[in-house]
């Protein structure tokens, strides 16, 4: 098992509402990618925070938006749910850019309803 | 098209086969990652290679980089290897510049 959790593992939420999922880098790593993986598809990069900055962003419109804190574990918040936001929400941390040594967390798994 | 394309999609095996999962890719890298997804969605790395063959027990990825092809391996194929197998790239450039790009994952099941 790698040293990065995410709370919750699994989580429902109404159309229209705001969501806060939790991410804890690897010891050691101070960067964290946010991926997005609907249903039957492959993980989609949402975010990166290296040293508690944004340091590059996929396609995903402003409601969602991200933290990194001072020991480097990070949230992702995404305002005015919409149904297709349910999808699995991945955060992997790493060392600097080193992205292909990441460690995954085992995701959380959002329904909007 | 996509940036990273898969094939097969799934995959259906009996126990002992010896298994092939392809991956292409259009965009320029630096190297090539291949992960494997349990139900539940943990995901666990088996390889990152940016060139030549890497083994590891009953698992061997190879990359071809003029090409733009990667291939996983796995011969005597168990069904505790049934997973999903996703190959993701590090791209050089455009709006994912330095993070990784995903295919869409392989489905492979094998029967006892």
């Amino acid at each position: 098992e790698t040293g990065v959790t995410q709370s919750p593992t699994h989580l429902i939420k109404t159309r229209g509402q705001q969501v806060t999922l939790r991410c804890s880098s690897q010891s050691g790593h101070n960067t964290v990618s946010w991926y997005q993986q609907a249903l039957g598809q492959g993980p989609q990069f949402i975010f990166q925070y290296y040293r508690e900055e944004e340091n590059g962003r996929g396609n995903f419109p402003p409601r969602f938006s991200g933290l990194q804190f001072p020991n480097y574990s990070s949230e992702l918040n995404v305002n005015a749910l919409e149904l297709d936001d349910s999808a699995l929400y991945l955060c992997a941390s790493s060392l600097g850019n080193r992205v292909l040594e990441a460690f995954f967390g085992q995701g959380t798994r959002l329904t909007v309803v | 098209k996509n940036e990273v394309e898969q094939s097969p999609q799934n995959l259906t095996a009996q126990e002992g086969e010896f298994i092939t999962i392809n991956c292409s890719y259009s965009v320029g890298i630096s190297a090539l990652h291949w992960l494997q997804q349990h139900p539940g969605g943990g995901i666990v790395s088996l390889f990152m290679l940016s060139s030549g063959k890497k083994k590891h027990g009953r698992l061997i990825a190879t990359i071809n980089i003029q090409e733009k092809h990667s291939s996983l391996h796995i011969t005597a194929s168990h069904p505790r290897d049934s997973a999903v197998y996703i190959c993701a790239v590090r791209s050089d450039y455009g709006g994912s510049q330095g993070n990784l790009i995903f295919g869409k994952g392989t489905k492979l099941s094998v029967k006892p």
